[in-house]
């Protein structure tokens, strides 16, 4: 069975450097997201993206952060300048519909420890 | 504000018992809800979402849209559906799922 699969598994990093944490969604998905979850708290919601631009943001997606589908099975989540609280477990997930809603497949997460 | 409450962080019941996980939730409009599971050391798997109405390893969840809550239930817990479970209610139009804090559900041989 297809899966979402995320690289690293674990991402160390120096406050003030920039990230980017990779996902290869399921191959026939359209729609994908970034999710993150801080230790201890909630699973967030980040943003979605479909046809090659964002849908929908929440407040925690602001500058520092970007999107991007580079070529054809990569979709991407770049932090400009990491802080301290950006050390969270991130998912991507994708799904296959556009229209109503869809079930939404999980990546494994990457780990992102900043320090 | 859309909101999902999950009342119990750790749940623990003896094999065998039945189990319930509560799940209310405050948004406008009709969500379509998930139930998503967690087991140790791997991803966030769907456990089951409402509009399917199917049972997925002896789970079954209602939506009892006046008191806006979609408990999980089942009759007699295994040792093996020892995980993490999150109610989530899909955003419709946004199309992003709104999670609850979670409950860790232990079951006890």
């Amino acid at each position: 069975e297809p899966e979402v699969t995320q690289t690293p598994s674990h991402q160390v990093t120096q406050m003030g450097q920039e990230v980017i944490l990779r996902c290869v969604p399921i191959s026939n998905h359209l729609y994908f997201y970034w999710y993150r979850q801080i230790l201890g708290q909630k699973v967030e919601f980040l943003v979605s993206f479909y046809n090659n631009e964002i849908s929908e943001k929440s407040e925690i997606f602001d500058d520092q952060f970007s999107v991007e589908r580079p070529d054809g099975s990569n979709f991407t989540l770049k932090i400009r300048s990491t802080k301290l609280e950006d050390s969270a477990m991130y998912f991507c997930a994708s799904s296959e519909l556009v229209l109503g809603p869809d079930t939404q497949y999980f990546g494994p997460g990457t780990r992102l420890t900043v320090l | 504000a859309q909101r999902v409450t999950q009342p119990e962080k750790l749940l623990s019941v003896f094999k065998g018992a039945p189990v319930e996980l509560k799940c209310n939730y405050s948004y406008s409009g009709s969500p379509e809800l998930f139930w998503y599971v967690q087991y140790s050391r791997q991803r966030l798997q769907l456990l089951l979402r409402h509009i399917s109405r199917e049972s997925i390893k002896g789970f079954t969840a209602d939506l009892n849209k006046g008191e806006t809550s979609f408990h999980l239930k089942k009759p007699f817990a295994q040792e093996e559906d020892s995980a993490m479970y999150y109610c989530a209610p899909l955003i419709q139009g946004a199309q992003k799922l709104v999670f609850g804090q979670g409950t860790r559900l232990t079951i006890n041989p």
